[in-house]
């Protein structure tokens, strides 16, 4: 079975530019997250999505970050602008039944 | 608000030296207690999800326990490969299915 699929793997950009990840879920999982990591600290939910659907932004910093979720398979998940404190990890995980979480490799995001 | 503490925030251990890591949780109608293991430039691996004060799971070396305010991860006579970030999760009773992490044992084991 593959994986979760993320692309870049990697992002350098100034601040107040913007930046857009790529997630691929596993085939057939209708729940996708996007988590944010920033280092020494956990996973923080950022999104959810059933579906083409969003379940829960409560955390996401609407006046900077979108995402959506194309037909219900892929996301993108956008910053405009970045600012430093959004260097992290971007994970993106996806789920069939809500308990099953496989999460991909992530996007490391470094703003300067 | 959901909240995860996790104990130590470190660890090094010797191969073979027997221990445990702590996770306290603090959850409105828990659903799922989540265990997960971060290799360096990796994501979260899944390792056990516990439902019920009382339940017990194992994996090779690793067992997790539950009780109703925490869960330990026993790892039993280590080896160097399990040196890894160890991550504790919770699933609320709200509609969202998120899980609230804490920020993790960072665990060596050196040969």
């Amino acid at each position: 079975e593959a994986g979760v699929a993320q692309s870049p793997r990697y992002k350098i950009i100034e601040k107040r530019q913007s930046v857009a990840f790529w997630c691929n879920p596993i085939s057939g999982h209708a729940t996708l997250y996007w988590y944010q990591q920033i280092l020494g600290q956990g996973p923080k939910l950022l999104i959810q999505f059933q579906n083409n659907g969003v379940v829960d932004d409560s955390q996401l910093p609407k006046d900077r970050f979108s995402a959506e979720r194309l037909k219900g398979v892929d996301s993108t998940l956008k910053i405009q602008p970045a600012k430093l404190e959004d260097s992290a990890v971007y994970l993106c995980a996806s789920s069939e039944d809500h308990y099953g979480y496989t999460f991909g490799s992530g996007t490391r995001l470094t703003v300067v | 608000e959901d909240q995860v503490t996790q104990s130590p925030e470190a660890l090094r251990l010797q191969e073979g030296e027997s221990s445990s890591l702590n996770c306290s949780y603090t959850v409105s109608g828990l659903r799922g207690l989540f265990w997960y293991r971060q290799d360096p430039g990796k994501g979260p691996e899944f390792l056990f999800t516990l439902y019920s004060a009382g339940e017990e799971k194992e994996k090779e070396r690793l067992k997790a326990t539950l009780t109703k305010k925490e869960s330990f991860l026993h790892i039993t006579a280590p080896k160097p490969e399990d040196s890894a970030t160890y991550l504790c999760a919770v699933q609320g009773g709200g509609g969202a299915d998120g899980l609230t992490f804490g920020k993790g044992t960072h665990l060596i084991i050196q040969p």
